[in-house]
């Protein structure tokens, strides 16, 4: 079964203190990791998209890695607006659903000034 | 720049009435979808449309129809509604097969 699993669930740090989410799949076969954040009362909002093996991207004080089983979400000196709930969703290569998403539960970041 | 809008904001109903949940994007984009978020679970996919006239069931579609007479508009249609359907919902779109989705603001849903 396709599977995506993200921990932990919920992480508290200080306002400085660098850390990383993580986002563990098992699928029959990987098209693309994507990134979300998700703010209280709000939609999904996109970070980044890796699709093979070795694959990195950045933004601001972000970065995120694939490899073949996991992607990390790596936060380097948080700030208090950081906070939010961070989604991996994984897109499945194949299939009927040309489109289809699967989501992680989510971690929720919690960053204290 | 509004991106995918979604109406009402929030609604509550009684168990058996029907409603539809709005969404409308101004992106020209093909592909849109519904998504469910319940508590300690992912989002989780409805329905879907790769283009107007086209649509397919996802992993949760019981209880729920859509139709997408044009690109821009795809309505979430609750034919009868039960309190398990009480969740948050998004619709979202993308450009492409390979691109990423974007969400709009969702729409709170009470049933009683």
């Amino acid at each position: 079964e396709d599977q995506v699993t993200q921990s932990p669930e919920a992480l508290r740090l200080q306002e400085g203190e660098s850390s990383s989410l993580n986002c563990s799949y098992t699928v029959s076969g990987l098209r693309g990791l994507f990134w979300y954040r998700q703010d209280p009362g709000k939609g999904p909002e996109f970070l980044f998209t890796l699709y093979s093996a070795g694959e990195e991207k950045e933004k601001e004080r972000l970065k995120a890695t694939l490899t073949k089983k996991e992607s990390f979400l790596h936060i380097t000196a948080p700030k208090p607006e950081d906070s939010a709930t961070y989604l991996c969703a994984v897109r499945l290569l194949g299939g009927g659903a040309t489109n289809k998403l699967i989501f992680g539960t989510g971690t929720l970041l919690a960053v204290q000034p | 720049n509004a991106g995918v809008t979604q109406t009402p904001k929030f609604q509550v109903l009684k168990t058996g009435q029907s409603m539809t949940l709005q969404c409308a994007q101004d992106m020209n984009h093909e592909y849109m979808s519904w998504y469910r978020q319940d508590p300690g679970m992912g989002l989780r996919l409805i329905h879907y449309s790769v283009g107007a006239g086209i649509t397919d069931q996802g992993e949760v579609p019981n209880g729920y129809n859509v139709s997408r007479s044009t690109t821009e508009d795809f309505p979430l249609r609750l034919l009868s509604a039960a309190p398990s359907q009480t969740s948050v919902y998004f619709c979202a779109s993308a450009g492409g097969e390979s691109q990423p989705q974007h969400f709009g603001d969702g729409t709170r849903l009470s049933i009683l």
